[in-house]
C-alpha cells in the first residue's frame, strides 16, 4: 500500500533547531517534497529530493534515504514565522501521483 | 504571490448542486494539478493535466471531473455535492523543465450546506 507518516505536532523554541521526520512506503518513488503551509494559506515549495543525501537551502535542509524510506526536514535558527504545518509528499512513479502526509504542525515559542 | 490564480475565492452552495472552480496557471506552465484539503483528510491529490491531456489521477470521485483548455487554464467540476465535499480546493502548476516544483494558487474555499 501507500503510506506516509510524520508527527502530528511539534513544538520548538525560537532560535533553536528542529528536525521533522517523514517515513514513507510507496510502490514506486520518483522524489520527495517538503512544503510549508501557514494556516488558511496555500502550501509553498521548500525542497525536492531525488537522490540520497542532504540538501541545504539557507536555514532549511532536507535529507533523504531511499533505502530506508526516510526523510527529514531540518530547520535552523527558528523564527516565530516558522510556525506552520510542514507537509511531506512522495511522487509515486508506479501510481503516477503525488501522495501527501497529513502534515506536522510546528509551533515556535519565544 | 505564486502567479497561479483561482476563482472564486469562496463558494457557498447546497447539497445536490454543481459548481465549477477555475484555475489559471503561471505563465508558461504546462502542468496543472488539483488538490482537495479538508480538516480530517489533509491534502489529497485529485488529478493532473499536462498541455491539455490528463496525465495522472489520484483520489478523484466520479462526481468530480476536470479539464484543461487550449489556453492552459483548467476547471474542476464538482457535481451532486455532498456535505463532505466542503473543503479547500487548491490548484498548482509547474513547467515542463522543473516539473517537480509546484506553485500553488490561493485556493477556493467551498462550503456545502
Amino acid at each position: 500500500g501507500q503510506n506516509i507518516d510524520q508527527p502530528t505536532e511539534m513544538t520548538a523554541t525560537e532560535g533553536a533547531i528542529v528536525q521533522i521526520n517523514c517515513t514513507y512506503q510507496t510502490s514506486g518513488f520518483n522524489g520527495l517534497f517538503w512544503y510549508q503551509q501557514h494556516a488558511g494559506e496555500a502550501p509553498t515549495f521548500l525542497s525536492y529530493n531525488v537522490l540520497d543525501g542532504l540538501e541545504e537551502k539557507g536555514r532549511f535542509s532536507s535529507f533523504l534515504s531511499r533505502s530506508k524510506g526516510y526523510s527529514y526536514l531540518l530547520l535552523k535558527e527558528l523564527q516565530m514565522k516558522d510556525s506552520a504545518s510542514y507537509l511531506c509528499a512522495v511522487e509515486d512513479s508506479s501510481a503516477s501521483k503525488i501522495i501527501f502526509g497529513s502534515g506536522t504542525r510546528l509551533s515556535i515559542r519565544p | 504571490d505564486s502567479g497561479v490564480t483561482q476563482t472564486p475565492k469562496h463558494l457557498i452552495t447546497a447539497t445536490g448542486q454543481r459548481v465549477t472552480l477555475r484555475c489559471s496557471p503561471r505563465s508558461g506552465d504546462l502542468s496543472v494539478y488539483w488538490y482537495q484539503q479538508s480538516l480530517d483528510q489533509g491534502l489529497q491529490f485529485l488529478i493532473q493535466y499536462y498541455n491539455g491531456e490528463e496525465r495522472a489521477k489520484g483520489n478523484i470521485l466520479e462526481r468530480f471531473s476536470a479539464q484543461q483548455f487550449p489556453d492552459l487554464h483548467s476547471e474542476l467540476n464538482l457535481s451532486s455535492l455532498e456535505l463532505g465535499d466542503s473543503a479547500l480546493y487548491f490548484c498548482a502548476s509547474s513547467d515542463a523543465s522543473t516539473e517537480e516544483t509546484q506553485y500553488f494558487g490561493p485556493g477556493t474555499r467551498l462550503l456545502v450546506l
